[in-house]
């Protein structure tokens, strides 16, 4: 079975462009996370999407952040502009509805110079 | 609110000792879940184990345990016999009953296993 999976692996850019990070889940998983991992800290969730609706992006800074998960498959999550704050990995994760653990994609490695 | 802390930041073993790495976490739900991720230098966090809240039992597995006890709040984990391959950082994470499917993380805890 193949993982979740997310490009690219590493991004880095000038304050002030935008980014987009992609993510396909596990198949058959119908609920998908992104989280932000700052450094020294654990994933913090900014978006889950259940099939194609997001139930929590209360974490989601939305003045600068979006995301879409068109047909309930992959997913986007876009950055515009960026920030120097936002240096982080975000990290996707997927989980199927018969079970609560998460499987998570290796992240992308954000650097905004 | 949910909250889970993992007050090691970093343990240094020598490769065969035992250690434990601790995890305590606070929550207001009577039934919630508790998990292990793993999180090698390569990146990807690896699901390792889940309690339900219900479920006291101790598990075991390999050289990996894990100890939940609810009159502490705590869900330890202890690495028996080290490895260098055991070198990564640590997450627990808590969710709750009506909301399985959002997980809190601690910070995690750093283990280093030097050969």
């Amino acid at each position: 079975e193949a993982g979740v999976v997310q490009s690219p692996r590493y991004k880095i850019i000038e304050k002030k462009q935008p980014v987009a990070f992609w993510c396909n889940p596990i198949s058959g998983h119908n609920t998908l996370y992104w989280y932000r991992q700052n450094l020294g800290q654990g994933p913090e969730l900014l978006i889950r999407y259940e099939n194609e609706e997001a139930v929590d992006d209360s974490q989601l800074p939305k003045d600068r952040f979006s995301a879409e998960r068109l047909k309930g498959v992959d997913s986007t999550l876009k950055i515009q502009p960026a920030e120097l704050g936002d240096s982080a990995v975000y990290l996707c994760a997927s989980r199927k509805d018969t079970a609560y653990e998460q499987y998570f994609g290796p992240g992308t490695r954000l650097t905004v110079t | 609110a949910q909250k889970v802390t993992q007050a090691q930041t970093e343990i240094s073993v020598v490769e065969k000792e035992d250690v434990t790495l601790d995890c305590v976490y606070e929550t207001r739900d009577t039934t919630y879940y508790l998990f292990w991720y793993k999180q090698p230098p390569s990146g990807e966090l690896v699901f390792l184990i889940r309690r339900n809240s219900f479920d006291e039992q101790n598990e075991i597995s390999g050289r990996y345990s894990w100890n939940f006890q609810k009159s502490t709040s705590s869900f330890n984990f202890t690495i028996t016999a080290s490895q260098v391959v055991d070198s990564a950082v640590y997450f627990c994470a808590l969710s709750d009953g009506f909301n399985a499917g959002k997980s809190t993380f601690g910070d995690g805890t750093t283990l280093t296993v030097k050969p």
